[in-house]
């Protein structure tokens, strides 16, 4: 089956760049999200992008996608600590409507 | 943009009870919700898919009788955890499809935290 795999945890101080890497193996991906989920709470999507695109912009958030590799990551600049969170990749293939996620990297931004 | 509501936020119950949780779309009609299960530190684990006026489609390992699913309306979908056990205790997240035009996105509620003793 699909599966999309993320690293754990990244630590980055205030004001600076955060790179959150996720790859998948399903190959007839069509959309990859980027989600957030704050303690407690449920998910909030950030952003999405359409498999034939290498990447998208949208205010601080910029996603970035190599289809050969199936990499996808997501940069977040000028980091703040309201950004502290757990983001989640998930993609949707042709085939099915619900969304297969990653694991979730916890990103902890320190003052 | 479209809101998923989910009540109730959480609950605590004693094992061997019946807990319904419901999931909304408030401001849109959805023909399909889904349903997530999500353990501490976990990523979501997709349950089942609910249709709008038709049966639910479980996921492989997920008991059909044991998590009653119904989508009796366009923007309602409830799901029963029934005889629930401590096992059961987990994070329960819904999910709509929001349609404009071609594109589908899907939208989460907040999310129900459901605690069995």
């Amino acid at each position: 089956g699909e599966d999309v795999e993320q690293s754990l945890f990244l630590s980055v101080r205030e004001g600076d760049s955060s790179v959150i890497n996720c790859t998948y193996t399903d190959s007839s991906s069509t959309y990859l999200y980027w989600y957030k989920q704050e303690p407690g709470a449920g998910l909030q999507l950030l952003t999405y992008i359409f498999s034939n695109m290498d990447m998208k912009q949208d205010q601080r958030l910029t996603v970035l996608l190599n289809k050969k590799d199936k990499h996808l990551s997501l940069r977040i600049a000028d980091t703040q600590t309201g950004d502290s969170a757990i983001y989640f990749c998930a993609e949707k293939d042709t085939g099915r409507r619900a969304l297969t996620f990653g694991s979730g990297t916890r990103l902890q931004v320190q003052p | 943009g479209a809101v998923v509501s989910q009540h109730p936020s959480w609950v605590i119950c004693k094992s061997g009870t019946s807990v319904k949780i419901e999931c909304r779309s408030l401001d849109f009609q959805a023909t399909t919700m889904f349903w997530y299960r999500q353990f501490p530190k976990q990523s979501l684990m997709l349950m089942a898919t609910s249709n709008e006026g038709s049966k639910a489609t479980y996921e492989q390992g997920v008991e059909k009788d044991k998590f009653l699913i119904n989508h009796a309306s366009l923007t309602l979908s409830t799901l029963t955890v029934t005889s629930a056990h401590p096992e059961d205790s987990s994070f329960y997240i819904c999910s709509a499809i929001f349609t404009s035009g071609s594109k589908n996105t899907q939208y989460f509620g907040p999310g129900t935290r459901l605690t069995v003793l």
